[in-house]
């Protein structure tokens, strides 16, 4: 139990084209989805909190107008990088928080802007 | 300002032997504290946690202990396995802010465990 399905796991885009990538909680609904971003030999960052049906709550210096998330079902959240540029080049990874508060994460986007 | 530090990036131990992993926060408010563990391309998988109100939490092969006063915690694997070969990550998260249970993470301590 308790799986998150993460797609794409890889892509690769031209700069200033946008990428969706999907968060979706396979055998359990979450209300709450979470998204990170980890840069080589560094913790997970949070960018950003999804409730489901609401805004999410982003963290201090994440563009939210960058990084556009959608949380419209208990199973499924979005992030949509918008006009993409090199340095928005990472390692993108969601959570969804399941029973007991523990959060079980996806296996990670690899994005690649060149 | 790293919130929660694993000052060790790597670690490796014998097979058999007994693999501790250290953690060390400085947010006094921290109140819940997690292990995960991460393979290469995969993501972080969910190992056990503890609460504040307790000092010791037992799971198999997996032990992890809280010290509040040092706020420090720590996890026991014994006996350990090649299997165990991975990147460790301490995280913990605060009841303060809502319900949402946000995660702080540390870098991670990359156990080999040798055959």
């Amino acid at each position: 139990g308790a799986v998150v399905s993460q797609h794409p796991s890889r892509v690769i885009c031209k700069s200033g084209t946008s990428v969706k990538i999907e968060c979706r909680s396979l055998d359990f609904q979450a209300t709450t989805m979470f998204w990170y971003r980890q840069f080589p030999k560094q913790s997970l960052m949070l960018m950003a909190t999804s409730n489901e049906g609401s805004k999410a709550t982003y963290e201090q210096g994440v563009e939210k107008d960058k990084f556009l998330i959608n949380h419209a079902s208990l199973t499924l959240s979005t992030l949509t990088v918008t006009s993409a540029h090199p340095e928005d080049s990472s390692f993108y990874i969601c959570s969804a928080k399941g029973a007991k508060n523990i959060q079980y994460f996806g296996a990670g986007t690899r994005l690649s802007v060149l | 300002d790293q919130q929660v530090k694993q000052n060790s990036p790597s670690l490796s131990v014998q097979e058999g032997r007994i693999s501790i992993l250290n953690c060390d926060y400085t947010n006094s408010m921290f109140d819940y504290f997690l292990w995960y563990k991460k393979y290469p391309a995969e993501g972080p998988t969910f190992l056990i946690s503890i609460s504040s109100i307790k000092d010791k939490n037992e799971d198999g092969r997996f032990t992890v202990f809280l010290n509040k006063s040092a706020k420090h915690l720590s996890l026991h694997i014994v006996p350990s396995q090649p299997g165990d070969s991975a990147v460790y990550f301490c995280a913990a998260s605060t009841k303060s802010g809502g319900s949402n249970y946000k995660l702080t993470f540390g870098k991670g301590t990359l156990l080999t465990v040798n055959p």
